[in-house]
């Protein structure tokens, strides 16, 4: 198994303002995905995090605010940007075992922009 | 595009009872099925991981199953506790190469063990 950390764990932030998460594997990946839990709902799928190259985002979730960094095998950071009181929702990594089969996820970031 | 749902949506049984939740999907190509647990202010635990190819998996007081030609999982714990209260997302990964590792989520069905 994995074993993921995020920071920070919860932020509360201003309009207009920008938060970046980062996300820690205790051993090499392959994939790495970002997922968004808004207040209520389900988790959502933002983006693949590819190492070495640009992410991979869902239909509905773009670039330019949500700019993902994935460094080495390890790391991985994502950035809500420009945030409005929508974006308050729980950010969560996640990584998949060998195969993509089982997959682990972090403790999740919990975001409250007011 | 893939639906999941998850019935029914919350959940409140004595401890002792048996639980089951279902899951159902609309797409039937998918190339696994996991059941997640989550509690407040936690990430997810994995629980089950079925693969397209099997019929149920079981671990401890819980046991998954997965007819894929209907599309839908149960996952049954027996004899609930209070520990067990949390909420149960089903989630499916689609048999596609771009769809690799991409989880789709059900809403989750909410459960309290009283005890």
């Amino acid at each position: 198994s994995a074993v993921i950390s995020q920071k920070p764990s919860r932020d509360i932030c201003q309009r207009g303002t920008s938060l970046t998460i980062q996300c820690q594997v205790d051993s090499q990946v392959t994939m790495m995905f970002w997922y968004r839990q808004q207040p209520g709902q389900s988790l959502t799928l933002i983006a693949t995090a590819n190492q070495g190259s640009e992410a991979t985002y869902e239909s509905g979730f773009v670039i330019d605010k949500f700019p993902i960094s994935r460094p080495n095998l390890t790391f991985s950071t994502l950035t809500v940007s420009n945030m409005s009181p929508e974006d308050s929702s729980i950010y969560l990594c996640s990584v998949e075992s060998r195969g993509a089969m089982l997959q682990y996820f972090g403790p999740g970031t919990r975001l409250t922009v007011l | 595009k893939q639906e999941v749902t998850q019935i029914p949506a919350a959940l409140s049984v004595p401890e002792g009872e048996n639980l089951v939740l279902n899951c159902s999907f609309t797409d039937s190509a998918i190339y696994n099925l996991q059941w997640f647990r989550q509690d407040p202010g936690k990430g997810l635990t994995s629980l089950l991981l079925i693969q397209s190819s099997q019929r149920e998996q079981t671990s401890g007081r819980l046991n998954a199953s997965l007819d894929k030609s209907s599309g839908r999982s149960t996952l049954y714990i027996a004899a609930s506790q209070p520990g067990d209260s949390a909420t149960y997302l089903c989630a499916v990964i689609q048999g596609l190469a771009d769809s690799w590792g991409k989880l789709q989520f059900g809403a989750g069905t909410q459960v309290v063990v009283t005890p």
